[in-house]
């Protein structure tokens, strides 16, 4: 089993509805980070959460740290075609120096 | 785009080739990571260079070879590799190794036949 487990594996929803997805880990975690990556193309940083904060607000997108249940979410509000992507989780955890990346949830928004 | 470039794009090579996947970063970085995303599966790290020194290796066979001349680029030789290995290698950098964000280039879409 893996570090960092995203859910759904796949979501599909109309423009302008919020897209909810979520990942769960199993050891200690220093940050969480999202990414997400347009098909076939690198990864990009959308916003770092660290172990001691709740809550993070970037543009449309906010994240949030259960670190108690060991599950992070995050939000896109009033989604748009152009957030089609898949979205990855990656964990700092406490007892290693690297991060680690969940397999990733699929948004389709349907215009 | 960010940052990081990589090339080529996409390649094509028979089993018994030799063929190198060249990573460039213009961002100052002293950390640079090779990840190899199949379908399905979660990225794995392959090999992460801290100013030029290799710190990590993660069992990766022998066909993979690394290289790192300086800061800002990374290198990754392929030697008589096998068609499992079709994928996507992603080259990345950050500011310095650990678990800060990290910078992706586009990736190179290998086949082997």
């Amino acid at each position: 089993s893996q570090q960092g487990e995203e859910d759904p594996q796949a979501l599909s929803i109309q423009e302008g509805e919020n897209a909810t997805m979520n990942c769960s880990y199993k050891t200690s975690i220093n940050n969480l980070q999202w990414y997400r990556q347009n098909s076939g193309r690198g990864l990009v940083h959308l916003i770092l959460i660290r172990s001691n904060e709740r809550e993070k607000h970037s543009g449309r997108l906010r994240v949030t740290l259960d670190t108690s249940k060991k599950s992070s979410s995050l939000l896109i509000t009033a989604s748009r075609a152009a957030d089609t992507a898949s979205y990855f989780c990656a964990t700092g955890e406490t007892s290693g120096s690297r991060l680690t990346f969940g397999e990733g949830t699929q948004l389709t928004v349907n215009p | 785009e960010t940052g990081v470039t990589q090339t080529p794009r996409h390649l094509v090579m028979g089993m018994t080739n030799k063929k190198s996947l060249k990573c460039e970063q213009h961002l100052g970085h002293n950390a640079m990571y090779w990840y190899k995303q199949s379908a399905k599966k979660p990225l794995e790290l392959m090999f992460v260079y801290s100013l030029e020194e290799r710190v990590e290796n993660n069992s990766v066979p022998s066909r993979f070879s690394p290289e790192c001349p300086n800061s800002s680029h990374l290198f990754l030789h392929l030697h008589t590799l096998q068609p499992e290995d079709s994928a996507l290698y992603l080259c990345a950098s950050s500011q310095d190794h650990g678990q800060g964000e990290q910078f992706f280039g586009p990736g190179t879409r290998l086949t082997v036949l």
